[in-house]
């Protein structure tokens, strides 16, 4: 079955305390991933597609990675602007995404 | 306006009302989607327009009726809905329909059904 699974829920971060978020997936013929971000009260706004496995990308403190299962969004010195809800997406042919539950990001001053 | 822009951004209905949700996009964007969006739960794809022509409905009741007249503008009719029908609606459009496009998301419409 395909699905995607974001870890943790919730996560809880000191100011300047680097960490990972993970999106794990069982989607065959992966065309490509996707990370969002949701701020509250408003629609999701698109950060990165990753294609193929190896492949990383980066935007300010935030990073992305992709392996053959799973996709990590690691955070650097986050700042408490970063504090959101992060999405991740799974897209496949057929013009088919599978999305995740989302990881809810706090950054403590 | 640049984006996408929903409206409106918050509506609490009767179940025997009958209101609309409207979604413009001014990207040049030629694929509109809607989402519905509930607590703990993944986003949930529900209609796809592409060159405002139908290609996907992903067995939504028929309570929800979606209207593309062109390529900028989307709407979403409702009736007789249910308070399960209550979340976030989100409208999406991508430069074509494919894995290889992210979205540009609205803000959401809040959905109460009471």
């Amino acid at each position: 079955e395909d699905q995607v699974t974001q870890s943790p829920e919730a996560l809880r971060l000191q100011e300047g305390e680097s960490s990972s978020l993970n999106c794990s997936y069982t989607v065959s013929g992966l065309r490509g991933l996707f990370w969002y971000r949701q701020d509250p009260g408003k629609g999701p706004e698109f950060l990165f597609t990753l294609y193929s496995a190896g492949e990383e990308k980066e935007k300010e403190r935030l990073k992305a990675t992709l392996t053959k299962k799973e996709s990590f969004l690691h955070i650097t010195a986050p700042k408490p602007e970063d504090s959101a809800t992060y999405l991740c997406a799974a897209g496949k042919l057929g013009n088919q995404f599978y999305f995740g539950t989302g990881t809810s990001l706090t950054v403590i001053p | 306006e640049t984006g996408v822009t929903q409206t409106p951004r918050h509506l609490v209905m009767g179940m025997t009302n009958k209101k609309s949700l409207k979604c413009e996009q001014h990207l040049g964007h030629n694929a509109m989607y809607w989402y519905k969006q509930s607590a703990k739960k993944p986003l949930e794809l529900m209609f796809v327009y592409n060159f405002k022509e139908q290609t996907e409905n992903n067995s939504v009741p028929s309570r929800f009726s979606p209207e593309c007249p062109n390529s900028s503008h989307l709407f979403l009719h409702l009736h007789t809905l249910q308070p399960e029908d209550s979340a976030l609606y989100l409208c999406a459009s991508s430069q074509d329909v494919g894995v290889n496009y992210g979205y540009t998301f609205g803000s959401g419409t809040r959905l109460t059904v009471v």
